[in-house]
């Protein structure tokens, strides 16, 4: 079945940096990707949908500039937090589906950001 | 997308089935039903989806009533590895565009 990897895991940052995570489709090729973000005990929340070779569209309250998304090929989406802070410690998780049809999304394993 | 509302919480006894119920009462004719899963600490799984017909697959059945107001998620054999928060969500089929809004979801503890 569809595959989505997600990198990485785990990242442990010092606030005012940037951490990238990449979001890959293995075996297919993923025109949208969607870029989601789950706080402790909390459901997921829908950041942005991320559309090849085209700028994403980001969800109300979502800062653009500070979570920068590229999806420069079918395969690759990467969301980069820039100058994180401890508010942004979270479980950041990726998602994608193949061109058409009527089926459901892969989502990646996710990534946990500690910022400290 | 329509709004789903599940109960916030259920267990059920090992090798016994499963029946997570959904409420999605505004749902468009349009708008098919899926469940996903997640359990702690990694993304959710897809589990199955559906539009009118009930639906089976190797992990669980999908039952939708005829009126489309609601459904039930049938695990019909639970194990320990079914505990796991699931997620019945609405939304447009077709295509990879549409995206997937999730509720609170159903906590489900299977016990020994």
């Amino acid at each position: 079945g569809a595959v989505v990897s997600q990198h990485p895991s785990r990242v442990i940052c010092k606030s005012g940096t940037s951490v990238k995570i990449e979001c890959r489709s293995l075996d297919f090729q993923a025109t949208t990707m969607f870029w989601y973000r789950q706080f402790p005990k909390q459901s997921l929340m829908l950041m942005a949908t991320s559309n090849e070779g085209s700028k994403a569209t980001y969800e109300q309250g979502v800062e653009k500039d500070k979570f920068l998304i590229n999806h420069a090929s079918l395969t690759l989406s990467t969301l980069t937090v820039t100058s994180a802070h401890p508010e942004d410690s979270s479980f950041y998780i990726c998602s994608a589906g193949d061109r058409g049809g009527n089926y459901g999304y892969t989502f990646g394993s996710g990534t946990r950001l500690t910022v400290v | 997308d329509a709004k789903t509302t599940q109960p916030p919480s259920m267990d059920c006894a090992e090798g016994r089935a499963a029946n997570l119920p959904c409420n999605h009462s505004t749902i468009s004719g349009n708008e098919y039903v899926y469940w996903y899963r997640q359990i702690h600490s990694q993304g959710p799984q897809y589990i199955i989806h559906g539009l009118k017909n009930n639906e089976t697959n190797e992990m669980a059945s999908l039952i939708i009533t005829e009126d489309r107001k609601s459904s039930t998620l049938i695990l019909p054999h639970a194990t320990l590895r079914d505990t796991a928060v699931y997620y019945c969500i609405v939304r447009i089929g077709g295509g990879a565009n549409s995206k997937l809004t999730f509720g609170k979801g159903i906590t489900l503890s299977v016990r020994p």
